[in-house]
């Protein structure tokens, strides 16, 4: 069984362009969520997708956007990036109805931003 | 809203001796709890969880947690440790209800066992 499994697991960018990462979630997991982890720091959610819509949303601008498509895969895209914006970036999956109480994370995408 | 607050954000300790890393939350309704390590240049694993009943909780690999709500703490410990036990360990909380389901983390606890 394939875990949660995101895309592509480094990336250089330059301020000012836009980022796309993927996540294939855990296989039987509805839920998608997306957390950014800075260097030296503990992860922080942006957004959960289930059912294709964000469904709730943490402390992060709207240059922060998602996707979620039927296959129950997601998008984080990121526009405008600036130098704050590199970090780890971690999907987590699990399921809506209860069946499941915790979050299985992938391995994450280092972003640079430079 | 919930946050975690974990105390030590560095613990080094010898191979084979005790450790404790602390964590406390703050929260206006019931919890969840959890433990999850990091290798690195790896994601996120869960260690253990406390949903509800017995305040103790146990790992497969020797950890264990005590969930103790009137100090709002969840501080997971292990008896002796081991070289491979080095990692950054966060601790965790959400809320109860399947709809709102982000965790909230504190910033990390870096183990480091010495030989």
């Amino acid at each position: 069984d394939a875990g949660v499994t995101q895309s592509p697991t480094h990336l250089i960018k330059t301020r000012g362009q836009q980022v796309t990462l993927r996540c294939s979630p855990k296989s039987g997991h509805d839920t998608v969520s997306w957390y950014q982890q800075a260097l030296g720091q503990g992860p922080q959610f942006i957004f959960q997708y289930y059912e294709e819509e964000e469904r709730q949303r943490g402390n992060f601008p709207d240059r922060f956007s998602g996707h979620q498509f039927p296959n129950y895969s997601s998008e984080l895209n990121v526009n405008a990036l600036l130098l704050g914006d590199s970090a780890l970036y971690l999907c987590a999956s699990s399921t809506r109805d209860g069946r499941n109480t915790e979050a299985f994370f992938g391995q994450g995408t280092r972003l640079t931003v430079v | 809203a919930q946050s975690v607050t974990q105390l030590d954000s560095q613990v080094p300790v010898f191979e084979e001796a005790p450790v404790e890393l602390r964590c406390n939350y703050s929260s206006s309704v019931s919890v969840y709890l959890f433990w999850y390590v990091q290798y690195p240049n790896q994601g996120l694993q869960l260690l253990l969880k406390y949903l509800s009943g017995s305040t103790l909780v146990e790992s497969i690999n020797g950890f264990e947690a005590e969930f103790n709500k009137s100090q709002t703490s969840f501080h997971l410990r292990k008896p002796s440790v081991h070289i491979s036990d080095t990692a950054e360990y966060f601790c965790a909380v959400r809320a109860p209800d399947t709809g709102r389901r982000a965790l909230t983390f504190g910033s990390g606890t870096r183990l480091q066992v010495q030989p």
